[in-house]
């Protein structure tokens, strides 16, 4: 199965910053990646497909690119409710596979 | 506006079945293939089941193969996991996920959760 690696763990930033998350696919995905953002208690919220588009509602200031194996979400100017843990997820192949999530925390 | 609402969750013990309900509105439900991905407390995702939007094909995650039966019903806008010979490992929450036409979970249901326990 592909895996999916994230870094960093955890991300420390301040609301004004700008946040750089990675994933990194074992094998190549082409361009069959999505972002996820999960606020404790809810349900994951679809950011980023297919690499680099904005899912419905989605602010500007959240972009994805990479192709292949090495993404990146970046997220341009932090607003307080952005601060949540961001899964990466491919669709190339199956078993659909996570990766083992960010969190992005108030520094 | 979508809506996917989860149910069955429960206490269960190893070796133990129930069944995960998953009622869908909003949207037709039909034209959709659907998933479940489950969250362990405290960690990630993971894809647990996938049906295609007629339900004539299934896939499963490995961890889950010969044991769980995802499926559903078009005539009532459900759909099902079945799930048997359930270990400490499957406690978790349980969640619904429509696929979108370009293939993506774009909406999910709040989650049930599962704890499998003596």
């Amino acid at each position: 199965e592909i895996v999916l690696t994230q870094s960093p763990a955890t991300l420390s930033l301040s609301p004004g910053e700008r946040a750089t998350l990675s994933c990194r696919a074992s094998q190549s995905v082409s361009s069959y990646l999505a972002w996820y953002q999960q606020k404790p208690g809810q349900a994951p919220r679809l950011v980023i497909h297919d690499a680099s588009n904005r899912a419905t509602g989605i602010p500007a200031r959240f972009s994805g690119s990479g192709s292949g194996t090495d993404f990146t979400l970046t997220i341009s100017s932090l607003e307080p409710e952005d601060f949540a843990v961001y899964y990466c997820q491919q669709r190339s192949d199956w078993p659909r596979t996570f990766g083992q999530g960010t969190k992005l925390e108030i520094k | 506006e979508v809506q996917l609402v989860e149910s069955g969750g429960g206490l269960v013990q190893p070796g133990g079945s129930l069944r995960l309900s998953c009622a869908a509105s909003g949207f037709t439900f039909s034209s959709s293939a659907m998933h479940w991905v489950r969250q362990a407390p405290g960690k990630g995702l993971e894809y647990v089941s996938a049906i295609t939007n007629s339900g004539g094909s299934t896939f499963y995650a490995n961890s889950v193969k010969g044991r769980f039966t995802i499926s559903r019903d078009n005539s009532k806008n459900t759909l099902s996991l079945q799930m048997g010979s359930l270990r400490a490992e499957d406690t978790a929450v349980y969640y619904c996920a429509r696929i979108s036409v370009s293939g993506w979970y774009d909406y999910w249901g709040q989650g049930t959760l599962v704890t499998v326990s003596s």
